[in-house]
């Protein structure tokens, strides 16, 4: 029962520097989400994807992008990391579209980036 | 749009005292809210959410939140914490449209004084 599943779950990059981050779930949700939390600033939403092959902007997209090749994966890349970047990121999922099924969040990636 | 504040950053209470930690919303119409906890190092973790109906939520770990419309709030209540709920809490607030966005709050630390 692993439910969400983030990799890596702490990474060191350099300006300039690519990665791409994984989600994974094994609840066959349709809907995926990527936040970052900052200090002070709660989790705010970078992407969100709600089915396979389909993806959206949220409210920081700029410096990201993001892929659902798979029902259960869904990618977070950085072309080219800036020190703005720093920070943890979350992966989330929801059955459906309906708020009120709510998330289930992975245990966070710890970005640096130097 | 949906909007939710914290006011308070950060809050310490002995063990065993009660605990009511504020959130208050923005949104036109009747919002989903949840409150999350996030322990160290962790992911979010849904406490309790409220849709409709009684306006007194039950939740997991013993907690409870009452919403109230004319004050545009949804505080989270503990009647004796433990040493363990020591943890961020986060407030969020959905709008029952379809895009299934949940926003958070910018979160409480919650500090347990022995």
């Amino acid at each position: 029962n692993a439910g969400v599943t983030q990799t890596p779950k702490f990474r060191v990059l350099k300006t300039g520097q690519s990665m791409t981050l994984l989600c994974a779930q094994d609840m066959n949700h349709e809907y995926m989400y990527w936040y970052r939390q900052d200090p002070g600033m709660g989790l705010r939403l970078i992407h969100y994807s709600v089915g396979e092959g389909t993806t959206a902007k949220g409210e920081v997209p700029d410096g990201y992008n993001v892929s659902r090749l798979k029902k259960q994966n869904f990618l977070l890349g950085l072309e080219s990391a800036a020190p703005s970047q720093t920070s943890v990121y979350f992966c989330a999922s929801s059955r459906g579209q309906r708020t009120n099924y709510g998330y289930t969040f992975g245990s966070g990636t710890r970005l640096t980036v130097v | 749009a949906q909007s939710v504040t914290q006011p308070d950053i950060h809050i310490t209470v002995s063990e065993g005292a009660s605990l009511e930690l504020r959130c208050n919303y923005s949104y036109g119409a009747t919002p989903y809210l949840f409150w999350y906890v996030q322990s160290p190092g962790q992911g979010l973790q849904l406490l309790l959410k409220y849709f409709s109906g009684d306006t007194l939520v039950q939740g997991i770990k013993g907690f409870e939140a009452e919403f109230k419309r004319s004050q545009s709030s949804f505080n989270l209540r503990k009647p004796s914490v433990h040493w363990s709920d020591a943890a961020e809490y986060f407030c969020a607030v959905g709008a029952s449209s379809s895009a299934s966005k949940i926003i958070f709050g910018s979160g409480t630390r919650l500090s347990i004084r022995p």
